[in-house]
């Protein structure tokens, strides 16, 4: 079966110092890759997505990024955090043209 | 542009009663329709599914209505039991390749003893 792991559950950043949120995939090859956030009253948010290794899509302009190194491996980045990029990241996983999709747990960042 | 609309931020209903939460779209080109349903600190996890040729889908105490001229879609929930309490997204998705799934703003169900 498909499963999803994120990490960490929890993380607290300065301003300005930099972020790394990783994504990997099990039980599943060439999977669609998501980045959502949500942030209070916006709901979720779609920030990138990927089809396949090295092909990033983003759909919000912003001081984040994402790469995907392998297939089952998705990280979202910055290289310098606002307080703003503070919320509730989730990576989800989804087939080709296929709907439904498999969320990971979250990560709840806190940029202080 | 919202292209997905809850305007419902929160429900409030007592346990065994019908919840009902509302979902609105703007993009006729939609080809499903999904509700997550999502616990703090936890993913989101697929509760529902309707595709926009049908105008209803039930599974168990859940049925989804589509009205397509209306653009407009439900999800109903009877009867509703404490453990309902969660955010409820309605999300969209086009069989256009390169997209994604759209979500709504959420809307918080409360269900009370």
């Amino acid at each position: 079966s498909q499963t999803i792991h994120q990490w960490p559950a929890t993380l607290v950043q300065p301003v300005g110092s930099p972020l790394s949120l990783e994504c990997t995939v099990e039980g599943t090859s060439n999977p669609n890759l998501y980045w959502y956030r949500q942030a209070a009253g916006r709901g979720l948010q779609l920030l990138f997505y990927s089809v396949g290794i090295g092909q990033i899509s983003s759909e919000v302009p912003q001081n984040l990024s994402a790469s995907r190194p392998q297939d089952r491996q998705f990280i979202l980045s910055s290289k310098k955090l606002l307080l703003s990029d503070s919320g509730f990241y989730l990576c989800a996983l989804g087939r080709d043209r296929g709907y439904r999709y498999t969320f990971g747990s979250g990560t709840r960042l806190t940029v202080v | 542009d919202q292209q997905v609309k809850q305007n419902s931020p929160s429900l409030s209903v007592q346990e065994g009663r019908i919840s009902i939460l509302n979902c609105d779209y703007t993009n006729s080109m939609f080809d499903y329709f999904l509700w997550y349903k999502k616990y703090p600190a936890e993913g989101p996890t697929f509760l529902i599914s309707i595709s926009s040729i049908k105008d209803k889908n039930e599974d168990g105490r859940f049925t989804v209505f589509l009205n397509k001229s209306a653009k407009h879609l439900s999800l109903h929930i009877v009867p509703s039991q404490p453990g309902d309490s969660a955010v409820y997204f309605c999300a969209a998705y086009s069989n256009q390749a390169g997209t994604a799934l759209i979500f709504g703003k959420g809307t918080t169900l409360s269900v009370s003893s």
